[in-house]
């Protein structure tokens, strides 16, 4: 079955560190570039971070640079976005997308990241 | 946002609903829509300004010219109910935009 699942989401206090993992299956990871999407309660969808085949090419909204990595492990068909200096806005689901062609054209079921104190 | 959508649309069951997109010479550029239904991720449902992914209804189509996209959604159902949203590649900040989202109500 062709399939994304994330995991990693969880409750951290401001200025907190967490790393968000992607486990894809069914598909040949290493043909495509895989995304970061979140979205932030009753709120819309905003792209976060792609990252190409190979893992040299990386792009990152501006509002993470600086504070979130996203790369991949082909061998382990793994998609990762580490996230450091958390703020409270950070808050919402996370999804894995796979890119192609300009589109989220496979999504995961996400996981949910809070920001508290 | 660099997309504008409006925020609700609704529509009698059969119907025709119509959920547009604007942005700057939207027309020059390739357009994706998402259905997100309550609880669950997104899916595409059209590609490319008119595709349809597999398993896509042919009820759903799009179109894309001068500074509005529009997804539309013939004889619409109760299932169809969700939100939508639009997205494109913005060339100007190499970066993935997606429209705020229209949520779209069966009456």
């Amino acid at each position: 079955e062709v399939q994304l699942v994330e995991s990693g989401g969880d409750l951290v206090q401001p200025g907190g560190s967490l790393k968000l993992s992607c486990a894809a299956s069914g598909f040949t990871f290493t043909g495509y570039w895989m995304s970061w999407v979140r979205q932030g309660p009753g709120k819309g969808l905003e792209w976060v971070a792609n990252i190409n085949q190979d893992g040299r090419e990386r792009y990152h909204v501006e509002s993470v640079k600086g504070r979130f990595t996203v790369s991949r492990d082909n061998a382990e068909s793994s998609l990762y976005l580490q996230m450091n200096s958390l703020r409270v806005e950070d808050t919402g689901v996370y999804y894995c997308a796979r890119y192609s062609s300009g589109c989220f054209d496979l999504w995961g079921q996400g996981t949910l990241v809070s920001v508290s104190s | 946002n660099v997309l504008t959508q409006p925020p609700s649309v609704s529509v009698a069951p059969g119907e025709t609903a119509s959920i547009t997109c604007g942005g700057d010479n939207i027309g020059s550029k390739s357009v994706h829509w998402y259905q997100q239904r309550p609880g669950q991720a997104p899916l595409l449902v059209i590609s490319y300004d008119s595709a349809r992914p597999s398993g896509i209804p042919e009820r759903y189509s799009g179109s894309n010219s001068g500074n509005t996209a529009t997804l539309t959604i013939s004889r619409v159902e109760g299932g169809d109910e969700a939100d939508y949203y639009c997205q494109l590649w913005e060339t100007r900040s190499d970066h993935l935009v997606f429209g705020g989202g229209t949520k779209l109500t069966v009456l």
